[in-house]
């Protein structure tokens, strides 16, 4: 079975740009979480999707938004971007919410 | 409060030696998971060993055991017999209901950094 898969790898963007992630889940998973991982703050939960539907959201800005598809791939999008905003960002699927989750190889995002 | 505190930013351990990575944890809740991932230089989290709160026996998955010790709150990670292989980022972290919601999210600790000496 593939893995978690996210695109692209690697992203370089300039400040006040928008920028959107791509995760495709792990077949037959239908909960997406995405989390967001700097040095200075660790690896913090954004959003996670369940048959389309946003269920719970971490202390993001309305910057960070996200959704998911009928097929559960899920982008996540952050508009206006901030220096801060650069990080490694990780998706992870479930079969269902309370089963393990594993993730993606990550998105590594620089904003200059 | 952190949620979860995992106390050594970094260890080092002789190849073929035993480590212990060292997690404690805080909620009110009385079901909840904890899950121990490592994460190689790559970046990508790897999912190593889960205990649920109700799981009365310590959680074993090959090399790796989880020391569950419920009325400390601790979730230590055993690695037995090291290997080079096993130099990477370890992470706990804890699984918690939001029913509301009907969800869940992780939440994880700083990380230890494990370097395996040859």
């Amino acid at each position: 079975k593939a893995g978690v898969t996210q695109t692209p790898r690697y992203l370089i963007k300039t400040r006040g740009q928008q920028v959107t992630l791509s995760c495709s889940p792990i077949s037959g998973h239908r909960s997406v979480s995405w989390y967001q991982q700097t040095p200075g703050q660790g690896l913090q939960f954004l959003f996670e999707y369940f048959s389309e539907t946003q269920r719970n959201k971490g202390n993001f800005p309305g910057r960070f938004s996200g959704r998911q598809f009928s097929n559960s791939r899920s982008e996540m999008n952050v508009s206006t971007l901030e220096l801060g905003d650069s990080a490694l960002y990780l998706c992870a699927s479930s079969l269902e919410a309370a089963s393990e989750q594993y993730f993606g190889p990550g998105t590594r995002l620089t904003v200059t | 409060a952190q949620k979860i505190t995992q106390t050594q930013p970094g260890m080092f351990v002789q190849e073929k030696e035993a480590v212990t990575l060292d997690c404690t944890y805080d909620t009110s809740d009385q079901s909840y998971g904890l899950f121990w991932y490592k994460q190689p230089s790559s970046g990508e989290m790897i999912f190593l060993i889960y205990q649920g709160s109700y799981d009365e026996q310590n959680a074993t998955e090959g090399r790796y055991s989880l020391n569950f010790q419920k009325a400390r709150k601790s979730a230590n990670l055993v690695i037995s017999a090291s290997q080079l292989g096993d130099s990477a980022m370890y992470f706990c972290a804890m699984r918690e209901a939001d029913p509301g919601a009907g969800s869940y999210q992780l939440t994880f600790g700083k990380g230890t950094k494990l370097s395996v000496i040859p």
